[in-house]
């Protein structure tokens, strides 16, 4: 089991431009997150996903957007980069409530991002 | 979800265990005590969560106060790798997990 993996690991962007980071999970978990963590700072929530297909906005969702095509898979788009978006992003999942499965989450690497 | 406070830092030896406070005097009979850790520049760590019993795995202990207004996860032989910032979250079980400042555990040689 590789667990959760983000791609890529690191990023330089320039202000507008676009990219899509992308986060896999094999442990067939039915939620998945969006986090972003400033220095020195919290992990705060951008977007979640409770099943293939759905997706909700979580603490700070603007300027992002998500998609949740496959289960495994879940992804998340900057449109036009802003330098307020530079930080370092977390992806996680986790089994989802049917069954009385525990809300344990399991984080990925995380992907360093910096816009300039 | 109810508000925890855990002390902004800590120092343990290595070898003895570590006991790590938490707050959370509002909490609600439906509120679960979450404990994740973050080892530096990695992704969070589930490590333990209970509601009413005290509980144990393979990484630690979780101990809550009768009247659940406190808990205390012990890590029972602190080593060097579990420096790392941990996280006490109450929360009802399927809600979105929130992290605040954290503990910072420095174990030392």
């Amino acid at each position: 089991n590789a667990g959760v993996t983000q791609t890529p690991k690191f990023r330089v962007l320039k202000t507008g431009q676009s990219m899509t980071l992308l986060c896999a999970q094999d442990m067939n978990h039915e939620y998945m997150y969006w986090y972003r963590q400033d220095p020195g700072m919290g992990l705060r929530l951008i977007h979640y996903s409770v099943g293939e297909g759905t997706t909700a906005k979580g603490e700070v969702p603007d300027g992002y957007n998500v998609s949740r095509l496959k289960k495994q898979n879940f992804l998340l788009g900057l449109e036009s980069a802003a330098p307020s978006q530079t930080s370092v992003y977390f992806c996680a999942s986790s089994p989802g409530l049917a069954g009385g499965l525990r809300n344990e989450q399991y984080f990925g690497p995380g992907t360093r991002l910096t816009v300039t | 979800d109810a508000k925890t406070t855990q002390p902004p830092s800590m120092d343990c030896a290595e070898g003895r265990a570590a006991n790590l406070p938490c707050n959370h005097s509002t909490i609600s009979g439906n509120e679960y005590v979450y404990w994740y850790r973050q080892i530096h520049s990695q992704g969070p760590q589930y490590i333990i969560h209970g509601l009413k019993n005290n509980e144990t795995n393979e990484m630690a202990s979780l101990i809550i106060t009768e009247d659940r207004k406190s808990s205390t996860l012990i890590l029972p032989h602190a080593t060097l790798r579990d420096t790392a910032v941990y996280y006490c979250i109450a929360l009802e079980y399927g809600n979105k997990l929130v992290f605040g400042a954290g503990t910072i555990l420095r174990v030392k040689s």
